[in-house]
């Protein structure tokens, strides 16, 4: 089945600064990438997601980018602001999360330092 | 607010006993899934849910079940509970099932606490 690796497990980066995420998946057939935030207490969140066939997405501060040869994708966050501060998951499926699920990574603890 | 509802929000039991949490999920959505969030097991999928009929699974043991009303609420079901099976609990749903060609947005509700002691 779909593995997920995501790094940094932790990321401290200065208010104004960007931050990036990045995750790796074995299964070349998956072909949905979301990026999920989870604050404290709360269901995770979708905020970004893209598809095989999309090297790149923005959404404002937020931006994906997906590599389908070498199997990684990265979320990249601009300007961070307090409120960014969360566990960010990365996800990749086959299936568009449905029929296999989605196979997320570990996390990462985002910290946005004031 | 993903307009999922789950409940209850926290729950103590001891081992090797049954519990059942439940999900409504958000007006108008006819897929229901179910995942699990541990720390030493991340979050994991097990079982989805469409229109009542069960669509897909996961990593879901033969010790639970689930299964979705007419009125498309969505219940799990853990028996024989073992202290590892202590962890976040959480419902989501989409309008249809998710797939590579809609990629319907998967909303995820707070989650189920359940704590086997």
């Amino acid at each position: 089945g779909e593995n997920v690796e995501q790094h940094p497990s932790t990321l401290s980066v200065q208010e104004g600064d960007s931050a990036v995420i990045k995750c790796t998946y074995s299964d070349s057939a998956s072909n949905y990438f979301p990026w999920y935030k989870q604050e404290l207490g709360k269901g995770p969140q979708l905020i970004i997601d893209i598809r095989s066939n999309v090297g790149e997405k923005k959404d404002q501060r937020i931006a994906v980018t997906l590599n389908k040869t070498a199997k990684h994708f990265s979320l990249h966050i601009t300007e961070t602001q307090p409120e960014d501060s969360a566990v960010y998951f990365c996800a990749a499926s086959r299936s568009g999360g449905g029929a296999d699920g989605l196979t997320f990574g570990k996390g990462t603890h985002l910290i946005i330092q004031p | 607010d993903s307009g999922v509802t789950q409940t209850p929000k926290h729950l103590i039991t001891a081992t090797g006993q049954r519990v059942t949490l439940r999900c409504s999920p958000r007006s108008g959505d006819l897929s229901v899934y179910w995942y699990q969030q541990s720390l030493d097991q991340g979050l994991q999928f097990l079982i989805q849910y469409y229109n009542g009929e069960e669509r897909a699974k996961g990593n879901i043991l033969e010790r639970f079940s689930a299964q979705q009303f007419p009125d498309l609420h969505s219940e799990l079901n853990l028996s024989s509970l073992e202290l590892g099976d202590s962890a976040l609990y959480f419902c989501a749903s989409s309008v249809i099932p998710s797939t590579a060609v809609t990629g319907n947005t998967i909303y995820f509700g707070e989650g189920s606490w359940l704590t086997v002691v």
